[in-house]
């Protein structure tokens, strides 16, 4: 397995609560990436980073805000949880360029209540 | 924006028999395809990628590339039970676009 790491990998939250979601990888890629996976939608982008500070939005990226301030780290917050954003979240890393593909972490499931 | 559709299945083979799953897409510029594997309640994972007009094959697995037709499809040959998953597609860029996925059942 890539080195990706999610924690936590559950959480339980009430709505209204701020939460923040951490990938930590250990193969120094430059790409890092949050999606949310959810029945009947698939896996949807949130948001992506290509850089230490250098992010930008994907196609689902209401109600969630990203930083990166180490290569190794992407977090992703829910700065106050609702109940759509209940899911599963995975983390996903690339080394970049356009035919190198993409490894997930083992994902976070997310319930708020 | 590259938009990409599959069958949601479930689509439902015997054991030994070939699965042919199918994946078309919208982007005409899309160059090369990754196929991954998710089984219930885990992560993707790679199991194949197709850069090229063609077939490309690896072991039981092959992929298919049409860009005329702008379709891409993989073949499961001898599935097994184990083969039970669902298959996502996806054209190759710095951000992914995934299909839907389709649910494969692979009975014994």
């Amino acid at each position: 397995d890539a080195g990706i790491t999610q924690s936590p990998r559950h959480k339980v939250t009430e709505t209204g609560t701020p939460v923040t979601l951490r990938c930590h990888q250990t193969e120094n890629h430059r790409y890092m990436y949050w999606y949310r996976q959810d029945p009947g939608h698939g896996l949807r982008l949130i948001h992506y980073s290509y850089g230490v500070k250098d992010t930008d939005k994907g196609e689902v990226s209401d109600g969630y805000s990203v930083s990166r301030s180490k290569t190794e780290d992407f977090l992703l917050t829910l700065e106050s949880a609702t109940s759509s954003q209940t899911s599963v979240y995975f983390c996903a890393i690339s080394p970049g360029g356009s035919q190198e593909t993409q490894y997930f972490g083992p994902g976070t499931r997310l319930l708020v209540l | 924006q590259k938009e990409v559709e599959q069958n949601s299945g479930p689509l439902s083979v015997p054991e030994g028999a070939i699965a042919s799953l199918n994946c078309t897409y919208s982007d005409r510029g899309s160059q090369s395809f990754f196929w991954y594997r998710q089984y219930s309640g885990k992560s993707p994972e790679l199991i194949m990628s197709i850069y090229s007009n063609g077939d490309k094959e690896d072991g039981r697995f092959t992929a298919q590339l049409n860009k005329a037709s702008q379709y891409v499809s993989l073949l499961i040959r001898d599935s097994q039970p184990s083969d039970s998953a669902t298959y996502l597609c996806a054209p190759a860029g710095n951000m992914l676009t995934f299909g839907g996925g389709t649910r494969l059942m692979v009975k014994p």
